[in-house]
């Protein structure tokens, strides 16, 4: 069966350092790789999409590597901050959708939830 | 700014009632899609549509229907709301092979 892992327990990472989340999928070939932040009670908000055919993608202090031999995404956030601690969604595409017509059904992982301490 | 609206932050329905959830995005995005979130469960994809009058199940469409009459709008229906659909539930909308924009949630509880 279809399957991505993060993380499932509370990440803490230091202010300042690097905080480094991981997504695996297996039973997949994503055209493209999600990632998303969730505050509580509040709906997701996009971070960055990488295609297959990218390596790397940065944004600001973000940066997302995707490793389709691997099946694996790392998403990176550099000199830390206590508001960067949130949840952390990973998704992927389902390539030709339930439809078969290239439709954009998402499926999640369940997320990491990073702890940014002062 | 895209903007996805839902039409109640909290909802208290009885066992059986058939109720009724709204969500209005303003980016003319084709694809529209009804999440639900539980603890431990993540979100899982209930329905989704690529156009007017279109629609797909996702992986968990069984006691609930949707419809999308105009392009901006897309509800979700619960027939006979059950205690096992008490959730959040997210709504998002999309242009294709793009990110997402997520409403900001529906707390439905089911007593």
């Amino acid at each position: 069966s279809q399957k991505i892992e993060q993380n499932s327990e509370a990440l803490n990472i230091q202010e300042g350092k690097t905080a480094t989340l991981t997504c695996n999928y297996t039973n997949y070939s994503p055209a493209y790789l999600q990632w998303y932040r969730q505050d509580p009670g509040r709906g997701p908000v996009f971070l960055l999409l990488i295609r297959e055919n990218e390596k790397e993608k940065r944004k600001e202090r973000l940066k997302v590597t995707f490793d389709t031999t691997l099946k694996q995404s790392l998403f990176h956030i550099t000199a830390s901050q206590p508001a960067d601690s949130a949840t952390y969604l990973c998704a992927l595409d389902i390539l030709g959708g339930y439809s078969g017509g290239g439709a954009d059904g998402l499926t999640f992982g369940k997320g990491t939830h990073l702890i940014i301490q002062p | 700014d895209v903007k996805v609206t839902q039409s109640s932050r909290y909802l208290v329905k009885r066992t059986g009632e058939k109720v009724f959830l709204e969500c209005v995005q303003d980016m003319d995005h084709e694809n529209m899609f009804w999440y639900r979130q539980d603890p431990g469960l993540g979100l899982r994809l209930i329905y989704f549509s690529y156009d007017v009058k279109m629609k797909e199940k996702g992986d968990i469409p069984e006691g609930y229907s949707v419809s999308r009459e105009k392009k901006e709008r897309f509800s979700l229906i619960l027939e006979s709301a059950s205690t096992n659909q008490t959730s959040m539930y997210l709504c998002a909308s999309s242009l294709w092979g793009t990110e997402q924009y997520f409403g900001p949630g529906t707390r439905l509880t089911v007593t």
